[in-house]
C-alpha cells in the first residue's frame, strides 16, 4: 500500500528560525507526494507537490520541500517561520493502487511557532 | 467563487436519523472525493468518484452512499446515523494526477 509517515506529533520553533516538518514515504513505483496545511476549523489547503523533476519543490507561503529518493523522505521546510504558520500539516501520497487515486495522509504534525 | 463548497457547515442530529451533505465544485475537475477526519485528526478516504465509476473504501459502512447528479456535485447520504459517525467530512475534487482541492468541511455531531 502507498503510505506516508509523519514521525513528529508536534514541532515547536521560534519565529524567524527555519522549520522542518518530516515525512517519509513507502510506495511501489514512483511517488506522487503532497503537503497540505489545515488551520483550526478550516479545510485543507494545498501547499506543494512532487510529481517528477527537480528534487526541491517550491510551494505556497514560502514553503518548500525536498524529495530524497535514497532516504524515501519528503520533508517540508521554510527558511524563516512566522507565527501565522502555526497549524496542522499533513503529508500525503497518491494511492495508485486503485483507479480513484485518492490521497493517503499521514497522521499530521502540529506546528507551533512562538514569538 | 468558492472552488469547492459544502453544505451544511455544521450538522447536529440524533442517532437513527438519515442525513445528507452536499458538495459542489466549480473547478471543472473530473474526480471528486469524500474524506472523513476523526477526532484525532486522522484523514481517511471514503469514496472516489470519476466518470460514473465509484471506488469505495472497504472500511466504509454501507449506510454511507455518495450520489452524483452531475460532474460538479457529489453528495453524501448517511442512513441510520450512529454515534461513531461523528466527525468532520471533507469533500474534495481534482484531476487524477494532480493535487486535490478541499471544501471547508462539515462537522457532523450525532447525539
Amino acid at each position: 500500500a502507498q503510505s506516508v509517515a509523519q514521525p513528529e506529533d508536534q514541532v515547536n520553533v521560534a519565529e524567524g528560525n527555519p522549520l522542518t516538518v518530516k515525512c517519509t514515504y513507502s510506495v511501489s513505483g514512483n511517488p506522487y507526494l503532497f503537503w497540505y496545511v489545515q488551520y483550526p476549523n478550516r479545510g485543507l489547503q494545498f501547499l506543494l507537490k512532487y510529481i517528477t523533476g527537480d528534487n526541491l519543490v517550491k510551494g505556497s507561503y514560502g514553503f518548500e520541500a525536498e524529495f530524497n529518493k535514497s532516504q524515501t523522505s519528503f520533508h517540508l521546510k521554510k527558511p524563516s517561520a512566522l507565527v501565522s504558520d502555526s497549524a496542522l500539516y499533513f503529508c500525503a501520497v497518491r494511492d495508485v493502487e486503485n483507479s480513484g487515486y485518492a490521497l493517503n495522509f499521514g497522521k499530521g504534525t502540529s506546528l507551533l511557532v512562538t514569538p | 467563487d468558492t472552488a469547492v463548497s459544502q453544505t451544511p457547515k455544521y450538522l447536529v442530529t440524533q442517532m437513527g436519523n438519515d442525513k445528507s451533505i452536499k458538495c459542489e465544485q466549480n473547478l471543472g475537475h473530473d474526480t471528486m472525493y469524500w474524506y472523513k477526519q476523526d477526532s484525532k485528526k486522522f484523514l481517511k478516504i471514503m469514496f472516489s468518484y470519476n466518470n460514473k465509476e465509484l471506488i469505495i473504501n472497504e472500511t466504509v459502512p454501507n449506510r454511507f452512499s455518495p450520489k452524483s447528479p452531475d460532474k460538479a456535485h457529489l453528495n453524501l447520504h448517511i442512513n441510520s446515523l450512529e454515534l461513531g459517525d461523528s466527525a468532520v467530512y471533507f469533500c474534495a475534487s481534482g484531476r487524477l494526477s494532480y493535487e486535490q482541492y478541499f471544501g471547508p468541511g462539515t462537522r457532523l455531531t450525532v447525539t
